[in-house]
């Protein structure tokens, strides 16, 4: 089972509507949990990070995290083209100071 | 904000040669930084771990003696790949975490794309 898993996509949602993204991880032990975008040819740029379980809001952005189920989702509202890009779910490991990566959804905003 | 430079953005060499490249964190300061290569359409790939004042720690599989890291000061790590081949080209980029306030948090540089020829 990899560490940090995400569904490849491409994951394609019309103009305005919500953009889901979800994100599952393996470590019980995690606590630090972040959503990061990478545009092609970019490096990624942090949008969101979350520490406790529910739900966390910035912007058009809400990052929700189910330390039970061991989850964590990306909720885009009102989507834009400009959100099309690669999402990357990033996962601290407790007691390490080190990222995991999941492989990355890619996103398609449909005008 | 937490800004994060690398230099240069790009790079093209001949095969054999050797290419530094400079990860600044330009508004706090980074006890650690990381580095990370990208294939095209591929994940990132953690190198190293880059401490300030100490040897950095490689992942397993990236050789040491070929991607030289050097963590002098707590706004700059280098690194540096020596003798450079066609299969060293990649995109490189480094990360930063924050030192004060202490913070988990990973920001990452714009990123060099290195071509050897």
């Amino acid at each position: 089972q990899k560490e940090v898993e995400q569904n490849s996509g491409p994951l394609s949602v019309p103009e305005g509507a919500i953009a889901s993204l979800n994100c599952t991880y393996s470590d019980r032990g995690s606590q630090s949990f972040f959503w990061y975008r990478q545009y092609s040819g970019k490096s990624p740029e942090l949008i969101m990070s979350i520490y406790s379980n529910g739900d966390k809001e910035d912007g058009r952005f809400t990052a929700q995290l189910n330390k039970a189920s061991q989850y964590v989702s990306l909720l885009i509202r009102d989507s834009q083209p400009s959100d099309s890009a690669t999402y990357l779910c990033a996962v601290n490991p407790p007691g390490n100071e080190k990222l995991t990566f999941g492989t990355g959804t890619r996103l398609t905003i449909i005008p | 904000g937490a800004v994060v430079s690398q230099h240069p953005s790009w790079v093209i060499c001949k095969s054999g040669t050797s290419v530094k490249i400079e990860c600044r964190s330009l508004d706090f300061q980074a006890t650690t930084m990381f580095w990370y290569r990208q294939f095209p359409k591929q994940s990132l790939m953690l190198m190293a771990t880059s401490n300030e004042g100490s040897k950095a720690t490689y992942e397993q599989g990236v050789e040491k003696d070929k991607f030289l890291i050097n963590h002098a000061s707590l706004t700059l790590s280098t690194l540096t790949v020596t003798s450079a081949h066609p299969e060293d080209s990649s995109f490189y980029i480094c990360s930063a975490i924050r030192t004060i306030p202490s913070t988990d948090t990973q920001y990452f540089g714009p990123g060099t794309r290195l071509t050897v020829l």
